[in-house]
């Protein structure tokens, strides 16, 4: 069945760091991808998503893009912030059938220090 | 409300009693999905409603777990004979129900549920 592998954390950054989380899946056809964050003591809220190759999902400075042909979705942020500490989850929708339930990777906790 | 909201947002029982957790989905939306965060099993699935039809209960770990939906709107999530790996936190997510692969679900705050 399908599946998504991301890296395990804890991630540990100074502020203004490089910030990388790798990301990659597996699935039949075009699954949509979504990147979704956990902030401390909060729920999860979708922070970016892209539904066909060479998309780049992109907020908050944080960017993704769809590579299919290494089935990846890579998180990047060029300098993170403290306020970025959260833990981060990688997620796709099948591209058919499922109910578009979301099928998520095991998280990666991310600690920015000032 | 402007959100999906769950509650209890904590929940402690003792092994082997039943536990009903609830949630409120964002009004006017029609699919609900109930998802477990486990330190074993990270997220997972649990099951998903259209309206309060349940088409897909296929992540639902045993019979001691059921779900019901009501009125199109708030669904409960009911543990019987709760064992200790039942301990997790229980989200609920909504998104408006169109035909839609994109479509963003918006999520609760769980529930936190833990079985002595």
């Amino acid at each position: 069945g399908d599946s998504v592998t991301q890296m395990e954390g804890p991630v540990t950054l100074s502020e203004e760091a490089f910030l990388t989380i790798n990301c990659t899946y597996t699935a039949t056809g075009y699954p949509s991808l979504f990147w979704y964050v956990q902030y401390p003591g909060e729920g999860l809220q979708l922070l970016l998503k892209a539904t066909k190759a060479d998309d780049k999902g992109s907020n908050k400075g944080f960017e993704a893009t769809y590579r299919k042909e290494t089935t990846s979705f890579h998180l990047e942020k060029g300098s993170v912030q403290v306020s970025d500490s959260a833990v981060y989850f990688c997620a796709l929708i099948p591209f058919s059938g499922g109910y578009n339930k979301l099928i998520f990777g095991a998280g990666t906790r991310l600690a920015v220090h000032p | 409300g402007a959100g999906v909201s769950q509650s209890p947002s904590n929940k402690v029982t003792e092994k082997g009693k039943d536990v009903e957790l609830r949630c409120d989905p964002i009004s006017g939306h029609t699919a609900l999905y109930w998802y477990r965060q486990s330190l074993g099993q990270g997220l997972e699935f649990l099951i998903y409603f259209q309206g309060n039809s349940a088409p897909d209960k296929s992540g639902l770990p045993s019979d001691r777990f059921s779900a019901e939906r009501t009125g199109g709107s708030v669904s409960t999530l009911t543990i019987q004979r709760t064992q200790q790996e039942d301990s997790a936190v229980y989200l609920c997510a909504s998104r408006a129900g169109l035909a839609d692969q994109q479509e963003t679900q918006y999520f609760g705050p769980g529930t936190r549920l833990l079985v002595l």
